[in-house]
């Protein structure tokens, strides 16, 4: 399985943009980048993915190397609520094995008032 | 639009009881897949369907079972409970096919588990 390499921790101050790095090396043609985020006692929650292009959403951006070798989840104005551990999973496009989530250890975003 | 509804949400067995934990789907979604989630750790995948009557193996396969005869309900079944299998339990759910990767997943609000 393609894998992905994310720093253990971050931190951030409130209302200021957090930009969170993912690094898949690896990377097939064919994976999608997905980014999911798990607040405290609660399940994961999805936050956004992409393939080659840059991507918004009402939660966050996603922006793509050009080689597409690493991307970066960006917070535009980090909330208390964002605090989180972050994900990012490559997610192949085909049916079988390669459509599973394989969750690594994700990044622990701390956001201080 | 109920999402994943995954019950209980708390249950305690007793080393050697079986129970099982149920997932549903209201999405139509043809990908469902069970994890589990150790204190402090990252979720283990444990058994996933690609649709109805389709169910394989992932990480942590050991002392589960599932089957999948809708495409709504995904329920994992402990043979035989262990202490070894306390843990938060997900469900989740997502679109398949050729285009699957371009789907995310949607998941469950868990159910906590402790076998004593």
């Amino acid at each position: 399985d393609a894998k992905t390499t994310q720093p253990n921790s971050m931190e951030s101050n409130e209302e200021e943009p957090v930009h969170l790095p993912c690094n898949h090396s690896t990377i097939s043609g064919t994976d999608y980048i997905h980014w999911y985020r798990q607040l405290p006692s609660q399940g994961p929650e999805y936050v956004i993915h992409g393939l080659t292009s840059n991507v918004n959403n009402r939660m966050a951006s996603l922006a793509i190397a050009e080689d597409r070798k690493s991307s970066t989840l960006i917070l535009h104005r980090a909330t208390l609520r964002d605090a989180a551990v972050y994900y990012c999973i490559l997610r192949g496009p085909y049916g079988g094995s390669q459509g599973n989530l394989i969750f690594g250890k994700g990044t622990k975003l701390s956001v201080k008032p | 639009n109920a999402g994943v509804t995954q019950t209980p949400k708390f249950q305690v067995l007793k080393t050697g009881q079986s129970m099982t934990l149920q997932c549903a789907q209201d999405m139509n979604h043809e990908y469902m897949s069970w994890y589990r989630q150790d204190p402090g750790m990252g979720l283990r995948l444990i058994h996933y369907s690609v649709g109805a009557g389709i169910t394989d193996q992932g990480e942590v396969p050991n002392g589960y079972n599932v089957s999948r005869s809708t495409t709504e309900d995904f329920p994992l079944r402990l043979l035989s409970a262990a202490p070894s299998q306390t843990s938060v339990y997900f469900c989740a759910s997502s679109y398949s096919g050729l285009g699957g990767g371009n789907y995310g997943y949607t998941f469950g609000s868990g159910t906590r588990l402790t076998v004593v």
